[in-house]
């Protein structure tokens, strides 16, 4: 069974703090994909970044970056010099390939950048 | 339009009454998901068309949800016999491949509230 934890409910940064945030994944698929997604207090859902299981490169756009680790199951996203705009909740993602198509998301984590 | 739209945006309804909600995908986008968002939690998985078959049903909670989809376009989600327990943001996304694991565009969401 697939599943993504994200241990971080709720976290609280002062602007222009690093901040990551960790994503935790299971799956027994050796072909699967990971997702970040960012909701703003706007309720829209914005996709930031997609990663296939074969490919390990870590990934920097901007201020964002990606920490893909298979041997930890971990996926973990970081705000570089954080921004009142990145105030948000964050879900991270599981699709396995083969596995019709059932999209898992963790529950978020709920991060504020306060000024 | 350019973006996934959904309809309503905000929805009341007495415990009991159907509702219908409409989701506009992406125009050219085979895959359309439905997903609901219960407030303060993650997103949980309802249902998935490709074109306008519904390969994967699994997540609908109950024989009191249904949706359906015309062609590659405009698909509903009813959901019969409301309880207070559906209140929740009702979102929808798109995507461009046939691909599963495709990007997904996600609309702004349906917010409905069961009295």
């Amino acid at each position: 069974a697939q599943k993504v934890t994200q241990a971080q409910t709720e976290i609280s940064v002062v602007e222009k703090e690093d901040v990551t945030l960790d994503c935790v994944y299971e799956t027994r698929d050796t072909t699967y994909y990971l997702f970040w997604y960012k909701q703003p207090p706007s309720g829209e859902l914005v996709f930031l970044i997609r990663r296939n299981s074969f490919d390990e490169q870590n990934e920097i756009s901007g201020r964002y970056s990606w920490n893909f680790q298979k041997s930890t199951s971990s996926f973990n996203f970081t705000i570089t010099a954080s921004q009142v705009v990145d105030s948000a909740v964050y879900f991270c993602a599981l699709s396995e390939a083969s596995y019709g198509q059932n999209f898992v998301f963790g529950p978020g984590t709920r991060l504020s950048v306060l000024p | 339009g350019a973006g996934v739209s959904q309809s309503p945006s905000n929805k009341v309804t007495e415990k009991g009454k159907d509702v219908e909600l409409r989701c506009d995908p992406i125009s050219g986008h085979t895959a359309l998901y439905w997903y609901r968002q219960r407030l303060g939690q993650g997103l949980e998985f309802l249902i998935y068309f490709q074109g306008n078959s519904a390969p994967d049903k699994s997540g609908l909670p109950s024989d009191r949800f249904s949706a359906e989809r015309t062609g590659e376009s405009v698909s509903t989600l009813t959901i019969q016999r409301t309880q207070q327990e559906d209140s929740a943001v009702y979102l929808c996304a798109s995507s461009s491949g046939t691909l599963l694991t495709d990007t997904q565009y996600f609309g702004p969401g349906t917010r409905l509230t069961v009295l």
